[in-house]
């Protein structure tokens, strides 16, 4: 079974410029997260879908970032325009179902680098 | 909201020998989820070992084990016989269980583990 893919792996932009992330969470997996992860910290969740709904988004910068799930399967993380404090790996995790034994499976994760 | 902290920024075991990682968490909720996930150099993040809370028995995984104190909040994982695989770093997670697919984790800081020869 394939895991779950991000691209691309790194990334480094000027700030104020734009970028975007992609994730292909694995296949049947209804809920899809995206995670911000500062070096030194452990993840924070920016925002979760259930299919291609959004189920909480309360912790994303909506000034500056969207994401969207079309379809319910792929998804992309965008954020324009970049600060430096937007350095961090971005994660993309994905789970089957929101039942009782929701194991949520990681991509390899999205290095941004703003300067 | 609930808190997660693991207060062992790195710690190092030698090969073969045991080690334990502290988790303490703060929270309201009588049901939930604890995790320890494993985050490998530029590798991506697995799970590690999984803990319901209403269960009493200590969730075990091979090598793997948790000492699930509930009362004192405590979740700490032990890795026994280390190997050198396991130098990685390993963070805690809080889950409590929702509705409709809101369920989402918490993450501690993380533990920096490296498993010298």
């Amino acid at each position: 079974e394939a895991g779950v893919a991000q691209s691309p792996r790194y990334k480094i932009i000027e700030k104020r410029q734009s970028v975007a992330f992609w994730c292909n969470p694995i296949s049947g997996h209804a809920t899809l997260y995206w995670y911000q992860q500062i070096l030194g910290q452990g993840p924070k969740l920016l925002i979760q879908f259930q299919n291609n709904g959004v189920v909480d988004d309360s912790q994303l910068p909506k000034d500056r970032f969207s994401a969207e799930r079309l379809k319910g399967v792929d998804s992309t993380l965008k954020i324009q325009p970049a600060k430096l404090e937007d350095s961090a790996v971005y994660l993309c995790a994905s789970s089957i179902n929101h039942g009782t034994r929701n194991e949520q499976f990681f991509g390899p994760g999205t290095r941004l680098t703003v300067l | 909201a609930q808190t997660v902290t693991q207060s062992q920024p790195e710690m190092s075991v030698q090969e073969a020998e045991t080690v334990t990682l502290s988790c303490t968490y703060d929270t309201s909720e009588n049901n939930y989820y604890l995790f320890w996930y494993k985050q490998p150099p530029s590798r991506q993040m697995i799970l590690v070992i999984r803990q319901e809370a209403y269960k009493q028995q200590n969730a075990t995984e091979n090598r793997f084990s948790v000492n699930f104190q509930k009362a004192a909040k405590s979740f700490s994982l032990k890795i026994s016989d280390s190997q050198l695989g396991d130098t990685a770093m390993y963070f805690c997670a809080f889950m409590k269980p929702a509705q409709g697919g809101s369920e989402k984790l918490v993450f501690g800081k993380g533990t920096k583990l490296t498993v010298n020869p």
